[in-house]
């Protein structure tokens, strides 16, 4: 059975930093690549940053190019999130999710974890 | 990349069909056969109902249906049930330089 499961989320205040880690079983974790998409409260999803499954291609949304830095480590099936000067707008639950359509640079998932809420707020 | 154009709310009655389109740009919905649509129930994580425009990942109802036309991929629910009531959401590749896209989302209300 495939589970993702995020950790690291909190309460951080503006300009702060933040490392999200998301432990990956079931599957062959160096085989996929991988997403991190989050949901504003209220909001919609928003596609964050994806890694492909040797790390070789990375793309980031806009609004966090710069601030946060995807990465992965397949010997231990873990997934990261580091983000760096953090804003109110920044504030969502993060999820982890797999890639599903089988391609380097990551296209819509498959399969989610279960999310961690990242509050950022003084 | 801009996110692609659902409509904000959908309802139908139980038993009625319902389909929700996502209107994208030949950059991603139009131009890529990997268009994937989610269920999110309040509080849950979404769930893969449809993925590559029309298939059924397995344990997902054949009520549900997914197809494509140029730059719109829409979602049909046959058959409405209560529990269908959530958002829901489409997602679409994009190329590389922003390879995931999501639309806005759509709430389907069972009245």
């Amino acid at each position: 059975e495939v589970q993702l499961v995020e950790s690291g989320g909190g309460l951080v205040k503006p300009g702060g930093s933040l490392r999200l880690s998301c432990a990956a079983s079931g599957f062959t974790f160096s085989s996929y690549s991988m997403n991190w998409v989050r949901q504003a409260p209220g909001k919609g999803l928003e596609w964050v940053s994806s890694i492909s499954s040797s790390s070789s291609y990375i793309y980031y949304a806009d609004s966090v190019k710069g601030r946060f830095t995807i990465s992965r480590d397949n010997a231990k099936n873990s997934l990261y999130l580091q983000m760096n000067s953090l804003r109110a707008e920044d504030t969502a639950v993060y999820y982890c999710a797999r890639d599903g359509a089988g391609i380097a640079a990551a296209g819509p998932p498959d399969y989610w974890g279960q999310g961690t809420l990242v509050t950022v707020s003084s | 990349q801009s996110a692609l154009t659902q409509p904000a709310s959908v309802s139908g009655s139980p038993g009625q069909s319902i389909t929700i389109s996502c209107t994208g740009t030949s950059s991603d919905v139009g131009s890529y056969n990997l268009v994937s649509w989610y269920q999110q129930h309040p509080g849950k994580a979404p769930k893969l109902m449809i993925y590559e425009v029309s298939k059924r990942p397995s344990g997902v109802s054949n009520r549900f249906s997914g197809s494509k036309s140029g730059n719109t991929a829409s979602l049909t629910i046959s058959g409405l049930q209560a529990e269908d009531e959530a958002d829901y959401y489409c997602c679409s590749y994009a190329g590389s330089s922003t390879p995931v896209v999501f639309g806005g989302g759509t709430k389907l209300t069972v009245l």
